[in-house]
């Protein structure tokens, strides 16, 4: 399917455990965005890339790891995950070239629980 | 304190009625201003933009942008229960990249 997808859509793992988010998108957007969403908190930025090889920290970003070899997919990964990383977290994308290059196109979030 | 504050709610109101969503910014470089509607267990998806001061109307939403008081609002008029959602505001400045700064959301539910 055509547009930006996160997988998987819920996860619960341990304190300690390394778990990795998947983002794709099909668009070849250049700019690819990770946020976390809490209650109090909003949106706030972990991670962001330019362009493939390129990324950048944001708001928030200790304690996660990204990577981005291909245009189209940019995972994140908490290295050793904690409860206070319990969120609900979004993939975004955003095409620079476009007329509206503000706007960011979201993915429909991956629940994590960290028990 | 936050770059953009804006009052998380709820808001509930019936349905026909208008609706006054707001934010303030401390960043005088911030020069676009969005709107955000999320849906309950969905991302985010954009539903106003505007550049710089004044007003912009798109059907039943008008956003405003008032620069020199750091504000800026979202009006829906005849408010209708598919309104009913979170909705956020989002700016950035032309040094930023395409990276946004969000508001907290407002969630807001039009009863009918």
């Amino acid at each position: 399917d055509a547009g930006i997808t996160q997988s998987p859509r819920y996860k619960i793992t341990e304190t300690g455990r390394q778990v990795t988010l998947m983002c794709h998108q099909t668009w070849s957007h250049s700019y690819m965005f990770w946020y976390r969403q809490d209650l109090g908190h909003g949106l706030r930025l972990i991670y962001y890339s330019a362009a493939a090889d390129i990324t950048d920290k944001g708001e928030v970003p200790d304690g996660y790891v990204v990577s981005r070899s291909k245009t189209e997919n940019f995972p994140l990964t908490l290295e050793s995950a904690t409860r206070s990383q319990t969120s609900v977290y979004f993939c975004a994308s955003s095409d620079r070239q476009g007329g509206s290059s503000y706007e960011q196109y979201f993915g429909p979030g991956t629940r994590l629980t960290v028990t | 304190q936050k770059e953009v504050e804006q009052d998380p709610g709820p808001l509930s109101v019936p349905e026909g009625a208008i609706v006054s969503l707001n934010c303030t910014y401390s960043n005088s470089a911030f020069q676009y201003f969005m709107w955000y509607r999320q849906y309950s267990r969905k991302g985010p998806e954009l539903l106003m933009y505007t550049y710089s001061s004044g007003n912009k109307e798109d059907g039943r939403f008008t956003a405003q942008v008032d620069k020199s008081s750091k504000y800026i609002s979202l009006f829906i008029r005849d408010s209708q229960p598919s309104d009913s959602a979170t909705y956020l505001c989002a700016m950035s400045a032309r040094t930023s990249g395409s990276r946004l700064t969000f508001g907290e959301g407002t969630q807001l539910t039009v009863n009918p």
